[in-house]
């Protein structure tokens, strides 16, 4: 089990460029989420992918953000024409699948932290 | 109302003391419910677990729930100085976890 893995761990980048991060989950999970962290506040859930279907998305996210799993495993975060509030940790995090109505544990990466000027 | 609440803190407690922290969430249907760690510039890391109501216990962790009241609490027994840190309620919802806006706590040597 090698965790979560995210890249890069650090992106900054000028107002109005594109920037794509990547998430490998743990290899036997299918489902992988991705959320937004700022300080001081908890993650905000942005969506989750089960296998290669992207089965949720925030109502509150700009269409500016896409976000990919093309073959169930890796991940792939896009924000385009990115804003000085896009500045935040971008957390990646993968589980099993319960039944019954139950969720299993997240297990998050290391995150990557993007900063926009 | 927010979907998980959390008091923000700071909360302080001396070492080798009790901190209890909770959380109340809005959707009763949640079967889920999680205690995360978050240290400083670091990502959340799970800690406990709860499914049912009543105790459980990991430890010097004890988490609480009680879905009648929709209430989730995490008591820390014998507090450490590297207890402190920014403690994460998540709820579960559907397919993913809501996450409370974090209670942070400072344990005093």
């Amino acid at each position: 089990d090698t965790g979560v893995s995210q890249d890069p761990r650090h992106k900054i980048t000028k107002r109005g460029q594109n920037v794509t991060f990547r998430c490998d989950p743990i290899s036997e999970h299918n489902r992988l989420y991705w959320y937004r962290q700022t300080l001081g506040q908890g993650p905000e859930f942005l969506t989750y992918f089960q296998n290669e279907a992207q089965l949720e998305k925030s109502r509150l996210l700009s269409d500016r953000f896409s976000a990919e799993r093309p073959k169930g495993s890796f991940s792939t975060l896009e924000i385009q024409r990115t804003e000085q509030g896009d500045s935040a940790m971008y957390l990646c995090a993968s589980s099993l699948v319960w039944g019954q109505g139950k969720n299993s544990p997240l297990h998050f990466g290391n995150g990557t932290r993007l900063t926009v000027t | 109302q927010k979907e998980v609440e959390q008091n923000s803190g700071p909360l302080s407690v001396p070492e080798g003391a009790i901190a209890s922290l909770n959380c109340t969430y809005s959707d009763r249907v949640s079967q889920s419910f999680f205690w995360y760690r978050q240290y400083s510039g670091k990502s959340p890391e799970l800690i406990m677990s709860i499914y049912s109501n009543g105790d459980k216990e990991d430890g010097r962790f004890t988490a609480q729930l009680n879905k009648a009241s929709q209430y989730v609490s995490l008591l820390i027994r014998d507090s450490q100085p590297s207890d402190s840190a920014t403690y994460l309620c998540a709820v579960g919802q559907g397919g993913k976890l809501i996450f409370g806006q974090g209670t942070e706590l400072s344990v005093k040597p």
